[in-house]
């Protein structure tokens, strides 16, 4: 079975601050990571993905993720978060031999201005 | 590449009802996707078509709902008999066949609300 935890229901930071989104993952065999952001009334819209390679994944929007193998994590990051980035987020994971994705709850991502 | 495509946006129906949701894939896309997301929750998987062929299901999926892609490219999901607990967005995912490794691209979904 896989599965995904995102451990903070709310984020919240001030323009201009580092913003971080927590993920961990359970899975069987090397996994397939996504994030997606969703904003109201939307479907989601695809981030970026880790399938193999650098840990350090960078993305659409100045986003950036961080696989850590033995932590089983993959953390969303941003240096300098805007207003507009204010949305609610999801980690994705699927098997190596699998199509569907499993998705967190979702974190709320709030930024003040 | 003009994205997936849903239809309804929204739909209102009493218990009891049978509704009918169409996605549209990305046109170069054979794998299509349905899932289901409730308020506060990730989505959920529900079923998997590669081509015209449904390949999996879920245990969500139970006998009122049925899932057809007769020709490979658009895809409709029925709700029999609906219940209050059908309550829900109804998202619609396609990706490449071509490669395994790129990401499913969503639809804006269909919000299906049961009096």
């Amino acid at each position: 079975a896989q599965s995904v935890a995102q451990p903070e229901d709310q984020v919240n930071v001030a323009e201009g601050n580092p913003l971080t989104v927590k993920c961990t993952y359970s899975v069987s065999g090397n996994p397939y990571l996504f994030w997606y952001v969703q904003y109201p009334n939307r479907g989601l819209q695809f981030l970026l993905k880790y399938i193999t390679g650098d840990n350090l994944v960078k993305g659409s929007y100045g986003f950036e993720a961080e696989f850590n193998k033995s932590q089983t994590s993959f953390h969303l990051k941003k240096p300098s978060a805007l207003v507009s980035d204010s949305a609610l987020y999801f980690c994705a994971v699927r098997g190596p031999n699998d199509y569907k994705l499993s998705f967190g709850a979702g974190t709320t991502v709030t930024v003040r201005a | 590449d003009t994205g997936v495509s849903q239809d309804p946006r929204h739909k209102i129906t009493k218990r009891g009802q049978n509704v009918t949701f169409r996605c549209d894939p990305i046109s170069e896309h054979n794998r299509l996707y349905w899932y289901r997301q409730t308020l506060g929750q990730g989505p959920e998987f529900l079923t998997y078509f590669q081509n015209e062929a449904q390949l999996e299901k879920s245990r969500l999926l139970s006998d009122r709902f049925s899932a057809e892609r007769p020709k490979g490219s658009f895809s409709t999901l029925e709700i029999q008999r609906t219940e209050q607990g059908d309550s829900a967005m109804y998202l619609c995912a396609s990706s490449s066949g071509t490669d395994i490794n790129q990401p499913q691209h969503f639809g804006d979904g269909t919000r299906l609300s049961i009096l």
